[in-house]
């Protein structure tokens, strides 16, 4: 157990919608990323916020958008849901700000699945 | 061009032998960070190991070690004594730099581990 929480563990929605996965860091770290993982684009980086503020960005689409809160935790809002958006998103934290040794724990991840 | 490339798509060891999973990786920056994880059938993606660029000796991790070979630019990770339980999708990652917070994962290498 990475100390890194996530919900729903599972999520079956319809094209159009809108969800929200929500992520908990484990005690003490600073930092939330979120990643999207399809078995045709692989692993992919998504967004980071440190400490409530937007830090770097990566092929997140316009359609998404994510917080982070005064008590650390991160929201990522999916819209307008496409087939193409059911993937397995994860959630990771880390220490710091992500430099040198700040290692990423990951959380167990929500499964969107789109109908 | 890819970042990060593992050649090995699949691999099939018997139980109680060493695996090597193979790892090349692309960058220009002086200072980057090498990662590997492990993603059991379950999903969640577990940290095994963490190699600098600038770390003298290979990093180990009980049963994991990092065949660090910066000339060549690889990062191979070695698991001893494998055991049924080390069956799992494991991805190659790296950071570069020493202030970018993205984490560029490989494909992954699918390992089996036959009875």
């Amino acid at each position: 157990d990475s100390g890194v929480t996530q919900t729903p563990k599972h999520l079956i929605t319809a094209t159009g919608q809108r969800v929200t996965l929500r992520c908990s860091p484990r005690s003490g770290d600073l930092s939330v990323y979120w990643y999207q993982q399809s078995l045709d684009q692989g692993l992919q980086f998504l967004i980071q916020y440190y400490n409530g503020e937007e830090r770097a960005k990566g092929n997140i689409l316009e359609r998404f958008s994510a917080q982070q809160f005064p008590d650390l935790h991160s929201e990522l809002n999916l819209s307008s849901l496409e087939l193409g958006d059911s993937a397995l998103y994860f959630c990771a934290s880390s220490a710091l700000a992500g430099e040198g040794t700040d290692t990423q724990y990951f959380g167990p991840g929500t499964r969107l699945t789109v109908l | 061009a890819q970042k990060i490339t593992q050649t090995q798509p699949g691999m099939f060891v018997q139980e109680k032998e060493a695996v090597t999973l193979d790892c090349t990786y692309d960058t220009s920056d002086p200072s980057y960070g090498l990662f590997w994880y492990k993603q059991p059938s379950s999903g969640e993606m577990i940290f095994l190991i963490y190699q600098g660029s600038y770390d003298q000796q290979n990093a180990t991790e009980g049963r994991y070690s990092l065949n660090f070979q910066k000339a060549r630019k690889s990062a191979n990770l070695v698991i001893s004594a494998s055991q049924l339980g080390d069956s799992a999708m494991y991805f190659c990652a790296m950071r570069e730099g020493d202030r970018d917070d993205k984490i560029i994962f490989g494909k992954g290498t699918r390992l089996h581990i036959l009875p």
